[in-house]
């Protein structure tokens, strides 16, 4: 089955600079790779997604990029905010619908 | 409803003791999830369903664990006779049909499990 590696499992920045957040996974039949960012005691809520045929997407500060030979993608948020601090989740999923969790990042942004 | 709905949000139970979790989708959603959380870890997957049927049960940890979804909506996802390692948040979530290729799951608040 699918296997969704996610590093790095902490990240701290500085309000104002870049975070990036990587993933792989081992299932070449995945085609779908959401990101979901979860606030303490709160449900994970979808914030970008990526189908295998783009290699990125961009929505504001957040972009995803999606390398289909490697099998990985990433999460990049420019400009962070103390709002953006929460643990990112990746996913990955076929057509059978069997979406597979990354084990997420903690994002602290220090304001 | 507005979104997926979860209940109780809370649970306590002492070990050896079953419990029922309650799942409400969206409305009109096909597939639905339930998902297994640990403490500082990802939403591990239990189990899917596409409208009344069972999909896939691959990652429902034990026989302990049952879940069924009778009419296509509501679900329960029950653990019998509880054990400690059965602490966790429980996610329940839901989607509409695979759509260009997007399977996008919407998440319930969850049940936070302890077994005493």
């Amino acid at each position: 089955g699918e296997n969704v590696e996610q590093h790095p499992s902490t990240l701290s920045v500085q309000e104002g600079d870049s975070a990036v957040i990587k993933c792989t996974y081992s299932d070449s039949a995945s085609n779908y790779f959401p990101w979901y960012k979860q606030e303490l005691g709160k449900r994970p809520q979808l914030i970008i997604d990526i189908r295998s045929n783009v290699g990125e997407k961009k929505d504001q500060r957040i972009a995803v990029t999606l390398n289909k030979t490697a099998k990985h993608f990433s999460l990049h948020i420019t400009e962070t905010q103390p709002e953006d601090s929460a643990v990112y989740f990746c996913a990955a999923s076929t057509n059978r619908n069997d979406m597979r969790f990354g084990a997420g990042t903690r994002l602290t942004v220090k304001p | 409803g507005a979104g997926v709905s979860q209940s109780p949000r809370y649970k306590v139970a002492k070990r050896g003791q079953d419990v029922a979790l309650r799942c409400d989708p969206i409305s009109g959603h096909v597939s639905l999830f339930w998902y297994q959380q640990a403490l500082g870890q990802g939403p591990e997957f239990l189990t899917y369903f596409q409208n009344e049927a069972q999909l896939d049960k691959s990652g429902l940890p034990s026989d302990r664990f049952f879940a069924e979804r009778p009419e296509g909506s509501v679900s329960t996802l029950k653990i019998q006779r509880t054990q400690q390692e059965d602490s966790a948040v429980y996610l329940c979530a839901s989607s509409s049909r695979v759509v260009l290729g997007k399977n996008i799951q919407y998440f319930g608040a969850g049940t936070r499990l302890s077994v005493l």
